[in-house]
C-alpha cells in the first residue's frame, strides 16, 4: 500500500514568505507527528495528532508555526514569515495507534530553504 | 531530554561487527530504533519496552537495560546496505517521542 507522502519535496522562500506544508499519512493511521530536521541532526519533535485532535505542540519554535489536521488524516505545518533558521527538512510521521511504543512510519520529508 | 549516544561515528569492513548505544537521565518507557540512509525518511527497526528485553531480526539486535536506562544496538557481519545513521529515540510516559543525535555508520567492501 502507500506509504506516507509529503509535498512539496522541495521549498525555497524569501524570508519573510509563508509557506505551507503538506503531509498525506498512510491511510487509517491515527497518529500523525511533525518533526524538524536540521542538517547532520536527529529529527526534533515539532507536534503530534491523533485524529484531528492536536494532543501536543510543545514543540513548536515559535507562534509562527501552526499545524492542523481539521479530517483526521491529511495534516498541514504551515510557516509564517519565515526566517533563515526555519531552513531545515520537515518531516511527517504516521503510526496506527495512540502515541505510545509505536513504529512510525515517515515521509520523504520537505526539505526548506530560505534565503 | 535528548538521548546521548555513542559513538557519534563508526566505520566497519564488511562482515565486522559493530554497537551502538543509546543512555537517558531519564526513566524509559520505550526505545526505538532508526535507521536513515543521505537524503531519505528514517525507517523503523525495532521497539524495546521497558522490562530489559531483548529484540532482533535476521542480523540486528538491541536490548533494553531499565535499570541503567541504556539501549544498545548490535550490528552482526555487517553488510553494505547497513551503512547510514542510527538514531535511537526514547519514551517516556506523557512526554515527547525524542530521537537522539545520531550514529553514523559506515561499511566499506
Amino acid at each position: 500500500g502507500a506509504g506516507v507522502s509529503q509535498s512539496p519535496r522541495y521549498k525555497v522562500a524569501k524570508r519573510g514568505q509563508d509557506v505551507a506544508l503538506r503531509c498525506d499519512p498512510i491511510s487509517g493511521h491515527v497518529s500523525l507527528f511533525w518533526y524538524q530536521q536540521a542538517l547532520g541532526q536527529g529529527p526534533e519533535f515539532l507536534t503530534y495528532f491523533q485524529n484531528e485532535a492536536q494532543l501536543d505542540k510543545s514543540g513548536l519554535p515559535s507562534d509562527r508555526f501552526f499545524a492542523e489536521r481539521p479530517e483526521g488524516s491529511v495534516s498541514t505545518l504551515k510557516i509564517q514569515r519565515t526566517q533563515q533558521e526555519d531552513s531545515a527538512v520537515y518531516l511527517c510521521a504516521s503510526a496506527n495507534a495512540g502515541r505510545g511504543a509505536l513504529e512510525q512510519y515517515f515521509g520523504p520529508g520537505t526539505r526548506l530553504t530560505v534565503t | 531530554q535528548q538521548p546521548v549516544q555513542s559513538p557519534q561515528a563508526v566505520i566497519l569492513r564488511e562482515g565486522e561487527d559493530a554497537v551502538i548505544n543509546c543512555s537517558s537521565s531519564k526513566a524509559l518507557y520505550s526505545v526505538h530504533w532508526y535507521r536513515q540512509k543521505h537524503g531519505e525518511a528514517p525507517v523503523f527497526l525495532m521497539i524495546l519496552l521497558k522490562g530489559g528485553e531483548q529484540k532482533g531480526h535476521d542480523k540486528i539486535s538491541a536490548s533494553f537495560n531499565e535499570k541503567k536506562q541504556q539501549s544498545s544496538l548490535y550490528l552482526t557481519a555487517s553488510q553494505l546496505s547497513y551503512s547510514g545513521t542510527y538514531f535511537c529515540g526514547t519514551e517516556i510516559l506523557g512526554q515527547n517521542f525524542v530521537f537522539g543525535p545520531g550514529t553514523r555508520l559506515s561499511v566499506l567492501p
